[in-house]
């Protein structure tokens, strides 16, 4: 079962503004990483958020991680219309569990 | 560089007929994992491997699906006496031990049963 998730299911914002998802999940983690994939295809890996730190950046890309919240956001600013995706967190439990849990993920439609 | 490569891509199959997928992972990468994904959902875990070792199985994972990773480097996936409930993309991941490490998914193969 998935155990992560997202929010909003669907955003639809125009060219030039900043998208922003948030996931929150219930367990302690270990990290969590943000992927993108487009429609038919495979998954790309975006950015990897450590339980020990509060916010990462790369490029266009910021992710903040909130453990006492138990939730992270992923923003992207000046989206263009190749942003089009759907994004997915998942999470990596502590201990020995070693695989990633995903939410159902957002659709994100970028309008030119 | 070469990421997780899948094969085939696409597999129409009859209800009840076999179907194998294949997966070679990121070169050097130890762990190997197998997700299903449906249309509107998101991936969920089937299987993972640690070298040629299968550590962790869903319940997911039916009697009909078998999974090997005989040499700790590429892996099939095999689905016996195929339902229209597998269709599905089998997605392909891979990374190095340590669970703080990047999972790197392939592109996917798309079963679709008839």
């Amino acid at each position: 079962s998935q155990q992560g998730e997202e929010d909003p299911q669907a955003l639809s914002i125009q060219e030039g503004e900043n998208a922003t998802m948030n996931c929150s999940y219930k367990t302690s983690i270990n990290n969590l990483q943000w992927y993108r994939q487009n429609s038919g295809r495979g998954l790309v890996h975006l950015i990897l958020i450590r339980s020990n730190e509060r916010e990462k950046h790369s490029g266009r890309l910021r992710v903040t991680l909130d453990t006492s919240k138990k939730s992270s956001s992923l923003l992207i600013t000046a989206s263009r219309a190749a942003d089009t995706a759907s994004y997915f967190c998942a999470k990596r439990d502590t201990g020995a569990n070693s695989k990633l849990t995903f939410g159902k993920g957002i659709t994100l439609s970028v309008r030119p | 560089d070469t990421g997780v490569s899948q094969d085939p891509r696409h597999k129409i199959t009859k209800r009840g007929q076999n179907v194998t997928f294949r997966c070679d992972p990121i070169s050097e990468h130890n762990r190997l994992y197998w997700y299903r994904q449906t249309l509107g959902q998101g991936p969920e875990f089937l299987t993972y491997f640690q070298n040629e070792a299968q550590l962790e199985k869903s319940r997911l994972l039916s009697d009909r699906f078998s999974a090997e990773r005989p040499k700790g480097s590429f892996s099939t996936l095999e689905i016996q006496r195929t339902e229209q409930g597998d269709s599905a993309m089998y997605l392909c991941a891979s990374s190095l031990e340590a669970s703080g490490n990047t999972i790197y998914f392939g592109e996917g193969s798309w079963l679709t049963v008839v």
